[in-house]
């Protein structure tokens, strides 16, 4: 089946650091990817998406690129704020289907001052 | 933006009660879902419902659960006979269409059991 697996946290970075948090996945034919955040007390919410390989998901200063050579897409952030600090989920829902997404653990991210 | 709206945002119940946690999806999407998320764990799919119908379940979907579109804007999750395990945080979803377009995700209702 279906299944996502992303990096342990909690991540704490200092502000204006580079983050990274990797995620992998599996899953047949060509998935569509997601990276939801988790703000504390708040719901989820679609940070970034891709839909094929190759495409680049970009929102508020956060990237990830589909590689489907690697089965990966990996959540990337130059310059991180305080503002930051919450959970982020990779995600997929699977070609076609019903769109059941199935999500990876979260990865907390904290970053101080 | 419109959003995905949830009711209550915590509940509290007796163990053995019954609960409805509720939802208001977008206005124009077709395609609704329930996830939970239990403390400290993954978020797990549990149903996806289109055309008044379930369309799929998970194992976590039993005969304790069951989902219902009453009028044109609610979408409702009812658990009935509580048990401990079920107190989790609850999420509703819904999408336009099936075919690549990303779920929106209400904020969901904290479910706690006593």
């Amino acid at each position: 089946g279906n299944s996502v697996t992303q990096m342990e946290g909690p991540v704490t970075l200092s502000e204006e650091a580079f983050l990274t948090i990797n995620c992998t996945y599996t899953a047949t034919g060509y998935p569509s990817l997601f990276w939801y955040v988790q703000y504390p007390g708040e719901g989820l919410q679609l940070l970034l998406k891709a839909t094929k390989a190759d495409d680049k998901g970009s929102n508020k200063g956060f990237e990830a690129t589909y590689r489907k050579e690697t089965t990966s897409f990996h959540l990337e952030k130059g310059s991180v704020q305080v503002s930051d600090s919450a959970v982020y989920f990779c995600a997929l829902s699977p070609p076609g289907g019903y769109q059941k997404v199935t999500f990876g653990t979260g990865t907390k991210l904290q970053v101080i001052p | 933006e419109p959003e995905v709206t949830q009711t209550p945002s915590h509940q509290v119940t007796q163990m053995g009660q019954e609960v409805i946690l509720r939802c208001v999806p977008i206005s124009n999407h077709l395609y609704f879902y329930w996830y939970r998320q239990i403390l400290g764990q993954k978020v797990e799919f549990l149903v996806s419902f289109y055309n008044n119908e379930i369309s799929e379940k998970s194992e976590i979907f039993d005969d304790q659960f069951s989902v219902e579109r009453p009028d044109g804007s609610n979408f409702t999750l009812k658990i009935r006979s509580t048990k401990l395990e079920d107190s989790a945080m609850y999420f509703c979803a819904s999408s336009a269409d099936r075919d690549n377009q990303p779920q929106h995700f209400g904020d969901g209702t904290r479910l706690s059991i006593l």
